[in-house]
């Protein structure tokens, strides 16, 4: 079946700094790939959706500047978190789509989880 | 959007015995998929099921969209099945609506 490789798996910074998240289709091209943000115990929310070759588009209330979109091939996302804060700590999974006739299933990453110190 | 119910919130099961999550969602959805998330936070799709039944090994899925719903049954549970099963779906292209999830603990 379809894989979807995230990376890095998992991450600590220091508050201040940047931190970017792959996400790669590996064996299909994805023209729409999907950033959530879980928080402990709770459900996945969707952030953003990335657009292959253009801009993303952000959810209400993801602030766009703080999480940076970069959608620059057909198997490539990329979700930057500028600036972190311990607030932006969280679990991050990333989804690509495949379709087949009119069957559309979702392949998520195994997720990043971000620790900002 | 779509609002998405799951239930139970929680369930605590003995191994072996039987269990029956449901989702149910408020609108027509051109999908539905139900996850496991394992305690390291990975998600791995168990069903793809926007109608009709499917069964893969002592897991099972149900979808009656008329009627806005769909059940995951899992027999003779085991301590691995333990996790947040998550009930995602999508009413436009693509874009997924989740769950809160039901988090199952099975205990030995």
């Amino acid at each position: 079946g379809a894989v979807v490789s995230q990376h890095p798996s998992w991450v600590i910074c220091k508050s201040g700094t940047s931190v970017k998240i792959e996400c790669r289709s590996l064996d299909f091209q994805a023209t729409t790939m999907f950033w959530y943000r879980q928080f402990p115990k709770q459900s996945l929310m969707l952030m953003a959706t990335s657009n292959e070759g253009s801009k993303a588009t952000y959810e209400q209330g993801v602030e766009k500047d703080k999480f940076l979109i970069n959608h620059a091939s057909l198997t490539l996302s990329t979700l930057t978190v500028t600036s972190a804060h311990p607030e932006d700590s969280s679990f991050y999974i990333c989804s690509a789509g495949q379709t087949s006739g009119n069957l559309d299933i979702q392949y998520f990453g195994a997720g990043t989880r971000l620790s900002v110190l | 959007g779509i609002q998405v119910e799951q239930s139970p919130p929680d369930l605590i099961l003995q191994e072996g015995a039987n269990s029956t999550l449901r989702c149910n969602f408020s609108d027509s959805v051109n999908n539905l998929q139900w996850f496991h998330q394992n305690p390291w936070g990975q998600l791995i799709n168990l069903f793809y099921i926007p109608s009709g039944t499917k069964q893969n090994g002592r897991l099972s899925a149900t979808t009656v969209a008329t009627e806005r719903y769909s059940l995951l049954y899992i027999s003779s549970s085991q301590t691995t099945d333990s996790g947040v099963y998550f009930c995602a779906v999508a009413g436009g292209y693509q874009k997924v609506t989740f769950g809160i999830g039901t988090k199952l603990q099975v205990i030995p």
